[in-house]
C-alpha cells in the first residue's frame, strides 16, 4: 500500500532563518506531487505541484521554492521565513492521470505545522 | 483562472441531514472532490465526481452537474463526529498536467 511521510510534525522557526520541509511517498511510482499551505482558519491554498523529477510549477509567487530530486521525494524550501509563511504545509500525492473517469484523489500527509516568530 | 465558492459555515442538528453546496467556474474541468478535515488535522478524502449524478457512499452523497458548474455533499444521520470543515476541490487537467484547486471550505458544527 502507499504511504506519505512528511516531516517535521511541528516547527518553530524565527524570521529570516531557512526552511525545509521534507516529503516522501512509499508504494508507487511517478506520483504527482503537491505542497499546499493553509493558514489558520483559511481554505489550502495551492503553492507548487510537480509531475516529475525537475518539472515543478508554481502557483503563487513568494519565498518559498520547491524541489524534486527524486521520483518520490518533494521538499518545500526557503532562503528566508516571513512572518506570513506560518501556516499549515501539506503535502499531497496523486496518481498520475489523463482525461477519464478514473477517480485519484490526493492523499495527504499530516502536515507540519509552521510557527515563524 | 478558477472560482470556486462554498458557503462558510452551517449548522445542523445530531440525526438531521445537511447539504453543503459548492460552485466553481473553471477551465479544463477533470472531477471534483470532497474532503472532510477535521481541526488539527491533514484533509481526508470523501468522494469524486467527474460525470453528472449522484454519488452515494454511505451516509454521505455527493452531486455534480457539469452545465451548471455546481455540486454538493449531502450528509446524513449526522453525528456528532462529522462536525468538522468540508472542502471541495475541483481537479484541472490539460494532457498529463493536472492540479486540484480546493474552496475554503465549509465548517459544519453538528448541535444536540
Amino acid at each position: 500500500s502507499q504511504t506519505i511521510h512528511q516531516w517535521p510534525a511541528t516547527l518553530v522557526q524565527p524570521v529570516g532563518s531557512p526552511l525545509s520541509l521534507e516529503c516522501t511517498v512509499e508504494g508507487t511510482s511517478n506520483p504527482n506531487l503537491y505542497w499546499y499551505r493553509q493558514a489558520a482558519g483559511r481554505g489550502l491554498q495551492l503553492l507548487f505541484y510537480s509531475v516529475g523529477i525537475g518539472q515543478i510549477s508554481s502557483e503563487v509567487p513568494q519565498n518559498l521554492s520547491a524541489s524534486r530530486p527524486q521520483d518520490r521525494q518533494f521538499i518545500l524550501s526557503s532562503k528566508k521565513l516571513l512572518l506570513s509563511d506560518s501556516g499549515f504545509y501539506l503535502c499531497a500525492w496523486s496518481v498520475l492521470v489523463w482525461q477519464g473517469t478514473n477517480n485519484s484523489p490526493l492523499h495527504f500527509g499530516n502536515g507540519t505545522r509552521l510557527t515563524v516568530t | 483562472g478558477q472560482n470556486i465558492d462554498q458557503p462558510t459555515e452551517m449548522t445542523a442538528t445530531e440525526g438531521a441531514i445537511v447539504q453543503i453546496n459548492c460552485t466553481y467556474q473553471t477551465s479544463g474541468f477533470n472531477g471534483l472532490f470532497w474532503y472532510q478535515q477535521h481541526a488539527g488535522e491533514a484533509p481526508t478524502f470523501l468522494s469524486y465526481n467527474v460525470l453528472d449524478g449522484l454519488e452515494e457512499k454511505g451516509r454521505f452523497s455527493s452531486f455534480l452537474s457539469r452545465s451548471k458548474g455546481y455540486s454538493y455533499l449531502l450528509l446524513k444521520e449526522l453525528q456528532m463526529k462529522d462536525s468538522a470543515s468540508y472542502l471541495c476541490a475541483v481537479r484541472l487537467a490539460s494532457g498529463g498536467y493536472q492540479k486540484v484547486t480546493f474552496g475554503t471550505g465549509t465548517k459544519l458544527q453538528v448541535i444536540p
